[in-house]
């Protein structure tokens, strides 16, 4: 069975770089074909894609994140990462990792605050 | 960006059959925008129902189906239970990239 579990900063500052890991467990993060994503999610709203990575290193980003998200994987850890920088309080969301292509497999999502 | 829509809240009765529609800004849905649609309850991470139009994972209830319908993507649910009360999210892909839909507040009433 295939566990996905974030971990990172629950609390960062205005201007700063958010950065979360997601863990895999039950199967590796470098076979198959598959794409690792991240997906966020603010208080009582709903869910804003991230972007996604491929095995082969490849990558898809939300337009509207581009030039501020970073996603890559390390196949040693079995772990894929996200990296936002210059948060605003906007950033703040529950975070998710799921295993792409079709989603089968999500973690239990992380709270990141961006406050001073 | 394009812009994907769903109905905020729709309610249904117990037994009875209702159908989610997702549709994009940029035109007819098509198998092509591999429509996902996603069951999310309070507290919970979001579960993947339906993927690639009306593929279900192993734990899908029979009575969730997806389909293309007047040009959106359908989600529909014949037979509801009271624990099928939550959010519905569907999500299209257009060229790689993914937009989610706003959301649908499903009540069993």
């Amino acid at each position: 069975q295939v566990q996905l579990q974030e971990a990172g900063p629950g609390l960062v500052k205005p201007s700063q770089t958010l950065s979360l890991t997601c863990t895999v467990s039950g199967g590796s993060i470098s076979s198959g074909n598959y794409y690792w994503s991240w997906i966020r999610q603010p208080a009582e709203k709903g869910l804003e894609w991230i972007g996604r990575m491929y095995t082969s290193g490849s990558t898809n980003y939300n337009p509207s994140l581009k030039s501020r998200v970073t996603i890559s994987l390390d196949a040693s850890k079995n772990q894929f990462s996200l990296k936002l920088s210059s948060v605003t309080a906007a950033d703040t969301a529950v975070y998710y990792c799921a295993r792409d292509t079709h989603l089968d497999y999500w973690g239990q999502g992380t709270l990141v605050t961006v406050s001073s | 960006q394009a812009v994907v829509t769903q109905e905020p809240s729709l309610t249904v009765s117990p037994g009875g059959t209702v159908t989610l529609t997702c549709g994009s800004s940029t035109g007819a849905v098509t198998s092509g925008h591999w429509p996902y649609w996603f069951q999310q309850k309070p507290g919970q991470a979001p579960k993947t129902l339906i993927y690639d139009t009306s593929n279900k994972h192993s734990w899908t209830p029979a009575r969730f189906s997806g389909s293309l319908l007047g040009g959106k993507a359908a989600l529909t649910l014949s037979g509801a239970q009271p624990e099928d009360e939550a959010d519905y999210y569907c999500l299209l892909s257009y060229s790689g990239a993914r937009v989610f839909g706003g959301g649908t507040k499903l009540t069993v009433l």
